[in-house]
């Protein structure tokens, strides 16, 4: 099956600690997003990808990191500068960024919570 | 003011009735109007996409689109209890960047 996975589902960070949510995909999308969503705000972006070793900063760039090694993966990096980081993260893919009108489709979600 | 507003609900409808839900937005620019519908602890899957203003319809699905009074509405007939969820309209201006409203739950009642 196509599709668009994230790991873990539930993460943990202690206070000063780094933590790194995974997100895969198989549809052989070029571009590759990074969104937070807290409850009442809608999703908000955080890096975006349009090609392999490249990547933008979105809306609340802040406090993460994200790397684009391969084309099937786009992993996230909470720091320690993020002050807040309790929400739910959201990946997901495109076919092309740059073009109007394509679709995004988002993987299951990873919650995480501040110990 | 936010460029795209929604009511956050909770919208409680019986088992049946029409579900209606609306957004509004600032920008004139945008030029693709999106639907989400968003399962508890679930990523959002797209619902509906529309281009232009008018209707689309899908089923049990209607989007409208209006953009002279910048007004999005997404219609659900014969609601069923699994129409429960979150949905979430988005906009899109050019470059593929979307823009989300904050979401109106809903809840169909047996």
């Amino acid at each position: 099956d196509g599709g668009i996975t994230q790991s873990p589902k539930y993460l943990f960070r202690k206070e000063g600690q780094n933590v790194t949510l995974s997100c895969e995909q198989n549809l052989n999308h070029d571009a590759m997003y990074w969104y937070r969503q807290d409850p009442g705000q809608g999703l908000r972006l955080i890096y975006y990808s349009q090609i392999v070793n490249d990547f933008q900063k979105g809306d609340i760039a802040e406090g993460y990191s994200v790397s684009r090694e391969k084309k099937e993966s786009f992993p996230l990096t909470v720091t320690s500068a993020q002050k807040n980081p309790t929400a739910f993260y959201l990946c997901a893919s495109s076919i092309a960024r740059g073009l109007a009108g394509e679709t995004q489709y988002f993987g299951p979600g990873t919650r995480l919570l501040v110990l | 003011q936010k460029e795209v507003e929604q009511d956050p609900g909770p919208l409680s409808v019986p088992e049946g009735a029409i579900v209606s839900l609306n957004c509004t937005y600032s920008n004139s620019a945008f030029q693709y109007f999106m639907w989400y519908r968003q399962y508890s602890r679930k990523g959002p899957e797209l619902l509906m996409y529309t281009y232009s203003s008018g209707n689309k319809e899908d089923g049990r699905f209607t989007a409208q689109v209006d953009k002279s009074s910048k007004y999005i509405s997404l219609f659900i007939r014969d609601s069923q209890p699994s129409d429960s969820a979150t949905y979430l309209c988005a906009v899109e201006a050019a470059g593929n960047k979307l823009t989300f409203g904050g979401g109106t739950r809903v809840l169909v009642k047996p």
